[in-house]
């Protein structure tokens, strides 16, 4: 069974930083890139960013409201994605997923779509 | 960046009809589209990609259509476990965004 588990969230300054987990099980986590994304209480989904796998670099897209201050890494040996927030603002306050985004091939054409979710993990940036 | 609307913002259906939801991009993205269902307390699952692609293990009475900038997600007799809040995604971009969802409840 695939599984994505969230961890590392809480209660935290602002100012201040905080590493999410992202454990995963049932699938090869090295062939996927991997997305977080977050829920503000009350409000819709907001993408915070991406990473490819090895395959492709390992490289990262961010939403331009985290860029420069999150880091998405991965660590293909343990099969956990993180997601270390730094310079946490009362703003980025959220329920955080991750999510499995495989590039699917349809009609000749290669699409991104979040596939399997983690049940996500809670953020609270407050004094 | 891109931007996603969705329309409407909420609507009240009954169980048996026939539901659609709009999601308009702000440029075109081909097929680039997927949707999402999320209920309360628990995480999004997909249910379509590229536009008009059924997920796996998503009822068949769930489809989606269109391309460019125009998109509708429609359920075909309304479950009651359909009652929950829908967002689009667009992949076009590697900025990926959400639409602001819609909420489908019970009339």
């Amino acid at each position: 069974e695939v599984q994505l588990v969230e961890s590392g969230g809480g209660l935290v300054q602002p100012g201040r930083s905080l590493r999410l987990s992202c454990t995963t099980s049932g699938f090869t986590f090295g062939d996927y890139p991997m997305s977080w994304v977050r829920q503000a209480p009350g409000k819709g989904l907001e993408w915070v960013g991406f990473i490819r796998s090895k395959t492709y670099g390992g490289t990262t897209e961010y939403a331009a409201s985290v860029k420069g201050r999150f880091t998405i890494s991965r660590d293909d040996s343990k099969t956990i994605a993180y997601l270390q927030m730094n310079s946490l603002k009362t703003e980025d306050t959220a329920v955080y997923y991750c999510s499995r985004t495989p590039k699917v091939e349809r009609f000749l054409e290669y699409f991104y779509a979040m596939d399997v979710w983690g049940q996500g993990t809670t953020v609270t940036v407050s004094s | 960046d891109i931007q996603m609307t969705q329309s409407p913002s909420s609507l009240s259906a009954s169980v048996g009809d026939r539901v659609t939801i709009t999601c308009r991009a702000s440029q075109s993205i081909s097929t680039y589209l997927n949707w999402y269902q999320q209920k309360p307390g628990k995480a999004p699952n997909l249910l379509i990609y590229a536009a008009s692609s059924l997920q796996s293990g998503v009822p068949s009475r769930f489809s989606g259509s269109g391309s460019g900038t125009d998109f509708t997600l429609t359920i075909n007799s309304l479950q009651p476990e359909d009652f929950a809040t829908y967002y689009c995604q667009q992949s076009y971009s590697m900025s990926f965004t959400f639409g602001p969802g819609t909420k489908v409840d019970i009339k």
